[in-house]
């Protein structure tokens, strides 16, 4: 079965800093790997994702990650957080041909002025 | 402008009546998903359908119904069943099994 962990859920970081969010899931097989960023009452927006290919994935406002099939993991990285990077970051993982994505619990990313 | 329209924004039932919350997409995708957010919880799968007149049950299905009559609608009806329905819904959709999910802007439901 497939799991999502996601290690903190609430991160503070100050203005121009760089942040990292962290993800890690468990699947015995090939699996895709999306970032979602949620805005109060709103849907999720796509950040990213790996399907295949370059490890290293970029995405939009300024986001990347690194898929590390050893590590299980698919960390989010931004090297200059802005305040309106402040919002909930959610992990995603699916397996090929399956219909469900799995989601983590969230972290909760805190831009201080 | 394709997305994913969700209504209402937020709504309010007293408890032990049924409500269904809407959803309608344009982006002409097959397969289409309810989910279930809680504090703290990420988010749960209620039900999806592949195609039209097809659905299956998600990890939380129960005091939950759906129908999926055209390719572009997927309703869910929150039932008198569902024990504690207060929570935020969202819808998505894709366009095969193996892409990303377009998410609607959610429902709030509610009851009280």
């Amino acid at each position: 079965a497939q799991s999502v962990t996601q290690l903190d859920s609430q991160v503070p970081v100050f203005e121009e800093a760089p942040v990292e969010l962290r993800c890690n899931y468990s699947s015995s097989v090939s699996v895709y790997l999306f970032w979602y960023v949620q805005y109060p009452n709103q849907g999720l927006q796509l950040l990213l994702k790996y399907l295949s290919g370059s490890t290293l994935v970029k995405g939009i406002n300024g986001f990347e990650a690194e898929f590390n099939k050893s590590q299980t993991s698919f960390h989010l990285r931004k090297p200059s957080v802005h305040i309106s990077d402040t919002a909930e970051y959610f992990c995603a993982v699916r397996t090929s041909g399956a219909n469900n994505l799995f989601f983590g619990t969230g972290t909760r990313l805190t831009v201080i002025p | 402008d394709g997305g994913i329209t969700q209504s209402p924004k937020y709504l309010f039932r007293k408890e032990g009546q049924n409500v269904t919350l809407s959803c309608e997409q344009n982006l002409n995708h097959d397969a289409m998903y309810w989910y279930r957010q809680d504090p703290g919880q990420g988010l749960r799968l209620i039900y999806y359908s592949q195609i039209v007149n097809d659905f299956q049950k998600g990890d939380i299905a129960e005091g939950y119904s759906v129908s999926r009559e055209k390719k572009e609608s997927f309703p869910l009806t929150v039932t008198s069943a569902q024990k504690n329905p207060t929570a935020f819904y969202l819808c998505a959709s894709s366009s095969q099994a193996n892409t990303e999910a377009f998410f609607g802007q959610g429902t709030r439901l509610t009851v009280v």
